[in-house]
């Protein structure tokens, strides 16, 4: 199968951190995606990382994948109101593609 | 040059207009996407284009027509076009294979069909 779930929504203040989460079923996953989508725009690649690394860290950003449990995790530290967005995790699968999450849109409160 | 350009950025069009959506990329991907996407979902496939040439068709209809004249360009020609077709089609690109495989995508198109 080749489902990606993510919650819909999460509400958080500027300057918490914001943990958002993401499963998948395919277990021959190489690379997770995450990508972030402003109103009326495209969408913009955070960051990714390969299936066989636990954990990756890029400035704010906080990847961390439990393989067993099929499990990834965005966390964005120190979270500005320019964060507010829909964040979509991906999964690639045969063939080069991306199977996207149905995106979980952020709100950061001032 | 790591943009991935689409024009227009927005297209109001009757059921009987013929229009086209364009993409340009100067990244030297060789793997060209187009992906629809409704409001509050995530984008869906359509077409993928590897090395010029149309590689995936998603089932879409044949009012959607892709063509790929280049590496560079990727053009979506639609017509007699249904109002549920209203969306925002997204353009990506990729390098394909090789390892990561990210895919960059453009601002997108919004469409409106009356």
């Amino acid at each position: 199968g080749e489902d990606v779930e993510q919650s819909l929504f999460l509400s958080v203040r500027e300057g918490d951190s914001s943990v958002i989460n993401c499963t998948y079923t395919d277990s021959s996953s190489t690379y997770l995606y995450w990508y972030k989508q402003e109103p009326g725009a495209g969408l913009q690649l955070l960051t990714y990382i390969f299936s066989n690394m636990d954990m990756k860290q890029d400035q704010r950003l906080t990847v961390l994948l439990n393989k067993k449990d099929k499990h990834l995790s965005l966390r964005i530290a120190d979270t500005q109101t320019g964060d507010s967005a829909i964040y979509f995790c991906a999964e690639k699968v045969a063939g080069n593609m991306l199977t996207f999450g149905g995106g979980t849109r952020l709100m950061v409160k001032p | 040059d790591t943009e991935v350009t689409q024009t227009p950025k927005h297209l109001v069009m009757g059921m009987t207009n013929k229009k086209s959506l364009k993409c340009e990329q100067h990244m030297g991907h060789r793997a060209m996407y187009w992906y629809k996407q409704k409001a509050k979902k995530p984008p869906e496939l359509m077409f993928v284009y590897s090395y010029e040439k149309l590689s995936i068709n998603e089932s879409v209809p044949s009012r959607f027509s892709p063509e790929c004249p280049n590496s560079s360009l990727l053009n979506l020609h639609l017509h007699a076009l249904q109002p549920e077709d209203s969306a925002l089609y997204l353009c990506a690109s990729g390098t394909g294979t090789g390892v990561s495989n990210e895919q960059f995508f453009g601002p997108g198109t919004r469409l409106t069909v009356l």
